[in-house]
């Protein structure tokens, strides 16, 4: 089946960092990717939907400056927090929709735990 | 704006008792539904899903669902649950497959033995 592939699946860092995020499509080319986040014991939240060579669209209350989405080919999307604090350790997470089959559901990342110091 | 209310925050069952987990959502148009897992430390899981047709839905591991429009309800059922069901539920909505999901709050269900 399709594997979309986040890498890395757990970060650690001292405040003041960028850190980056790649979400990959192994086996298929995604049109959508999508980049959702998820605080502790609570549900996953849709931060931006990106869509390959062009800008993102950012949700509501999401700093585009502070979380660049880059979606450069069919196969790969990076976000990138910049400047990262505590408050912005969390689960984030991508899922992909399948070039040809976008009646099909997303397929999701294993996720990437990033956590500021 | 579309919202997804799952009713219950904390499950805990017995091995072998029925489950049943209740999602609403608000949206008055089409809509395909989701129910995913996420086990401990691991990814989202596609339970199962509904687009069109048959209200009941059949899932991996013995999951089902069933979509009632009028209720606007997906609840998510299994008749026998075991201990390797304890996991994170999360009921999702999207109106058309080119858009996000949107994931009501989740339910924690602790199976013990």
């Amino acid at each position: 089946g399709a594997v979309v592939s986040q890498h890395p699946s757990r970060v650690i860092c001292k405040s003041g960092t960028s850190v980056k995020i790649e979400c990959r499509s192994l086996d298929f080319q995604a049109t959508t990717m999508f980049w959702y986040r998820q605080f502790p014991k609570q549900s996953l939240m849709l931060m931006a939907t990106s869509n390959e060579g062009s800008k993102a669209t950012y949700e509501q209350g999401v700093e585009k400056d502070k979380f660049l989405i880059n979606h450069a080919s069919l196969t790969l999307s990076t976000l990138t927090v910049t400047s990262a604090h505590p408050e912005d350790s969390s689960f984030y997470i991508c899922s992909a929709r399948e070039r040809g089959r976008e009646d099909q559901p997303q397929h999701f990342g294993d996720g990437t735990r990033l956590s500021i110091l | 704006a579309q919202s997804v209310s799952q009713h219950n925050h904390h499950v805990i069952l017995s091995e072998a008792a029925s489950l049943e987990l209740g999602c609403n959502y608000s949206y008055g148009g089409t809509v395909n539904l989701f129910w995913y897992v996420q086990y401990p430390g691991q990814h989202l899981q596609l339970l199962l899903k509904y687009f069109s047709g048959d209200p009941l839905v059949k899932g991996i591991k013995g999951f089902e669902a069933e979509f009632i429009k009028s209720k606007f309800s997906f609840n998510l059922r299994k008749p026998s649950v075991q201990w390797s069901d304890t996991a994170e539920y999360f009921c999702a909505v999207n109106e058309d497959s080119g858009y996000a999901l949107n994931f009501g709050k989740g339910t924690s269900l602790l199976v013990t033995p």
